[in-house]
């Protein structure tokens, strides 16, 4: 089966900007996840989203992130205005509809100058 | 919250020699305990997972052991090749909810 799909891989922006990731769950997972990982870090989850709906957003920072998963597939994750610390690989990850395992991409690398 | 604690951050091996990491947890609730191996530029993939009603299990060179009453999982790579080296995760969770990860595990693998 083909894995979770992100895009960009990389990504370079100032401060300031914004910027987007877009992610493609493995088909028939109902469940996508958004974690951030700082270098050296573990994976932080950022959003959980069953179907189209939230699940958890608890530790999001919704002051510049905002995330969308339209029509339960596809989903995008937007940041703005970026900061210097939003400088991170952003991970995509879905799961069937009754949970675990996770299944996460390649990630986005983000840069912020 | 549940709170993951992983050790060591870095380990180096011999290859053919075996590797421990450890991981503690916080929630006595939490029943799902994965390991994922993550290599440079790429995203964290799934190697061996435990669920709470079993103590241990095994995959070919890989085992992880499961300790409920101490809230502690371990893993284990046996007879360690060069391509075992990465930086490995363990992660907790319950249920449905989201996973939360330990900091990692450098391991190299010395030729």
């Amino acid at each position: 089966e083909a894995g979770v799909a992100q895009s960009p891989r990389y990504k370079i922006i100032e401060k300031r900007q914004s910027v987007a990731f877009w992610c493609n769950p493995i088909s028939g997972h109902a469940t996508l996840y958004w974690y951030q990982q700082i270098l050296g870090q573990g994976p932080k989850l950022l959003i959980q989203f069953q179907n189209n709906g939230v699940v958890d957003d608890s530790q999001l920072p919704k002051d510049r992130f905002s995330a969308e998963r339209l029509k339960g597939v596809d989903s995008t994750l937007k940041i703005q205005p970026a900061k210097l610390e939003d400088s991170a690989v952003y991970l995509c990850a879905s799961s069937l509809p009754q949970g675990p395992p996770l299944h996460f991409g390649n990630g986005t690398r983000l840069t912020v100058t | 919250g549940e709170n993951v604690e992983q050790h060591p951050s870095t380990l180096s091996v011999q290859e053919g020699d075996s590797a421990v990491i450890k991981c503690t947890y916080s929630d006595s609730a939490s029943n799902y305990f994965p390991w994922y191996k993550q290599e440079l530029g790429k995203g964290p993939q799934l190697i061996i997972d435990i669920r709470s009603n079993v103590g241990e299990k095994k995959d070919q060179r890989i085992a992880v052991t499961l300790n409920k009453t101490a809230k502690h999982f371990s893993l284990h790579i046996t007879e360690t090749q060069p391509e075992d080296s990465a930086v490995y995760f363990c992660a907790a969770s319950i249920g449905n909810t989201p996973l939360v990860f330990g900091k990692g595990t450098r391991l190299s693998v010395i030729a």
